[in-house]
């Protein structure tokens, strides 16, 4: 089957930097994205990967390693609005989108 | 900007009603889906439509219809709500012909069913 792994928590400090981690395994691959969703609203875009290595868009960065099914955001200068759940989504070779359920992150003052 | 605009934000209805969730999108988008957002589980793809009056089934698609009249507005259906439809629903748009081809999404309709 297919499946995409997210922590569900993570604690970080404001200023501080965090790592959020996505393993997939899933039918093909065509690309993977990563959302943010702040409580009670709708997801937005953060970023695509579709070849290896690192994307980088401001505080935030996306890393990809096709071969170990492996992606990353990196949150840098971490700010209190950046509290929020990270979604993780991997397009098959169908196309479709397979999603994680989300990182749950937590910035402390 | 797109705007994808969900009807309802909250609904409250019985087991049994008929629920129509309306999502309307102002960017011309040939591409338009429904999700729903449970707790501890990835957004699941209920129907999707990539025309006008066209639609394909997507993971979790019994228990729902849609309908796609028009490009701007896609309707999910419950034709009887169940409680276990008690969920955050979420309408989301996609242009044809992007390279990386996100979704833009609306505020969600959170959806109770007693």
């Amino acid at each position: 089957g297919q499946n995409i792994d997210q922590p569900t928590e993570m604690t970080a400090t404001e200023g501080a930097i965090v790592q959020i981690n996505c393993t997939y395994q899933t039918s093909g691959f065509n690309g993977l994205f990563w959302y943010q969703q702040h409580a009670g609203e709708a997801p937005t875009f953060l970023s695509y990967n579709v070849l290896d290595g690192l994307e980088e868009k401001g505080r935030f960065s996306s890393f990809l390693s096709r071969s170990k099914g492996y992606s990353y955001l990196l949150l840098k200068e971490l700010q209190m609005k950046d509290s929020a759940s990270y979604l993780c989504a991997v397009r098959d070779s169908n196309y479709q989108l397979i999603w994680g359920a989300g990182t749950k992150l937590i910035i402390k003052p | 900007d797109v705007k994808v605009t969900q009807s309802s934000r909250y609904l409250v209805k019985r087991t049994g009603e008929k629920v129509f969730l309306e999502c309307v999108q102002d960017m011309d988008h040939e591409n338009m889906f429904w999700y729903r957002q449970d707790p501890g589980l990835g957004l699941r793809l209920i129907y999707f439509s990539y025309d006008v009056k066209m639609k394909e089934k997507g993971d979790i698609p019994e228990g729902y219809s849609v309908s796609r009249e028009k490009k701007e507005r896609f309707s999910l259906i419950l034709e009887s709500a169940s409680t276990n439809q008690t969920s955050m629903y979420l309408c989301a748009t996609k242009g044809g012909g992007e390279v990386t081809g996100e979704l833009f999404f609306g505020e969600g309709s959170r959806l109770t069913v007693l």
